[in-house]
C-alpha cells in the first residue's frame, strides 16, 4: 500500500498570500496524483489530475508540480474562498487507492 | 448536469446492515467505473470500494482490506444507480458516504471528478 504524508498539517496564511502544499509519497507514484479541495459540509472537488493537470474549471492560480514522490500544490494568490482542506490522492498503485492525510488551509 | 445523489444513511446497532444507493443522471452512467469513499467525522478521505464500467463483460470489483467480505458493491446500468450493500457493520465504518465518477468514461483513470453530496453512516448501539 502506498501511504501519501502531505505537510504541513496547517498552514495559516493570509489572502493575497502564496500557498505551498506538500505531498510525500513512500514510494513513486509516477504522476498519478491529483489534489482535491473540501471545504465544511461539502464533497471533495478535483482541483489538479496526474500531477499538473487544471480540472474543469479550476482558476489558473492553482497548479500542480511533481512526479515521483515529491509533489507540490501551489495556490499563487489566496482569494477567500482558498481556505479550506486540501487532499492528495494516488492512483498509480491500487487497490487500495490512498488518500493523504489532509493540509488545512487556514486564514492567519 | 452531472448529478449523484445518495441515499440510505441512517443509524445503525453494530452487526446490522444497511444499502447505500447513489442516483446518477446527466451522463452515460454504464461508461463510467464508479467508486465509493468515505469520511469518518472530523477525519479525513478513505477509499472504500470500486467497480468498473460495462465495457466487455462483467465489471472488476475492489474493496478495502477492512471491508472485505463485509460490503458488495453493485450497479444497475438500466436505473444508473449505485449500490454499497454494508452487512456486519461496526463502530468504525460510522462515516460519510459518497459515490464518486471517475473522469473518464471507459477506464479505470481513478481520479475522481464528480462526487455526490454524501449520505451520513452511525452505527452505534
Amino acid at each position: 500500500e502506498i501511504a501519501l504524508t502531505q505537510s504541513p498539517a496547517t498552514l495559516s496564511l493570509s489572502p493575497g498570500e502564496r500557498a505551498t502544499l506538500s505531498c510525500r509519497a513512500s514510494q513513486s507514484v509516477s504522476s498519478y496524483l491529483a489534489w482535491y479541495q473540501q471545504k465544511p459540509g461539502q464533497a471533495p472537488r478535483l482541483l489538479i489530475y496526474d500531477a499538473s493537470n487544471r480540472a474543469t474549471g479550476i482558476p489558473a492560480r492553482f497548479s500542480g508540480s511533481g512526479s515521483g514522490t515529491d509533489f507540490t500544490l501551489t495556490i499563487s494568490s489566496l482569494e477567500p474562498e482558498d481556505f479550506a482542506v486540501y487532499y492528495c490522492q494516488q492512483r498509480s498503485s491500487w487497490p487500495p487507492l490512498t488518500f493523504g492525510g489532509g493540509t488545512k488551509v487556514e486564514i492567519k | 448536469e452531472v448529478q449523484l445523489v445518495e441515499a440510505g444513511g441512517g443509524l445503525v446497532q453494530p452487526g446490522g446492515s444497511l444499502r447505500l444507493s447513489c442516483a446518477a443522471s446527466g451522463f452515460t452512467f454504464s461508461s463510467y467505473s464508479m467508486n465509493w469513499v468515505r469520511q469518518a467525522p472530523g477525519k479525513g478521505l478513505e477509499w472504500v470500494s470500486y467497480i468498473g464500467y460495462i465495457g466487455s463483460g462483467s465489471a472488476i470489483i475492489h474493496y478495502t482490506d477492512s471491508v472485505k467480505g463485509r460490503f458488495t458493491i453493485s450497479r444497475d446500468n438500466a436505473k444508473n444507480s449505485l449500490y454499497l450493500q454494508m452487512n456486519s457493520l461496526r463502530a468504525e465504518d460510522t462515516a460519510v458516504y459518497y459515490c464518486a465518477r471517475v473522469s473518464r468514461p471507459e477506464t479505470a483513470d481513478q481520479h475522481f471528478d464528480y462526487w455526490g453530496q454524501g449520505t451520513l453512516v452511525t452505527v452505534s448501539s
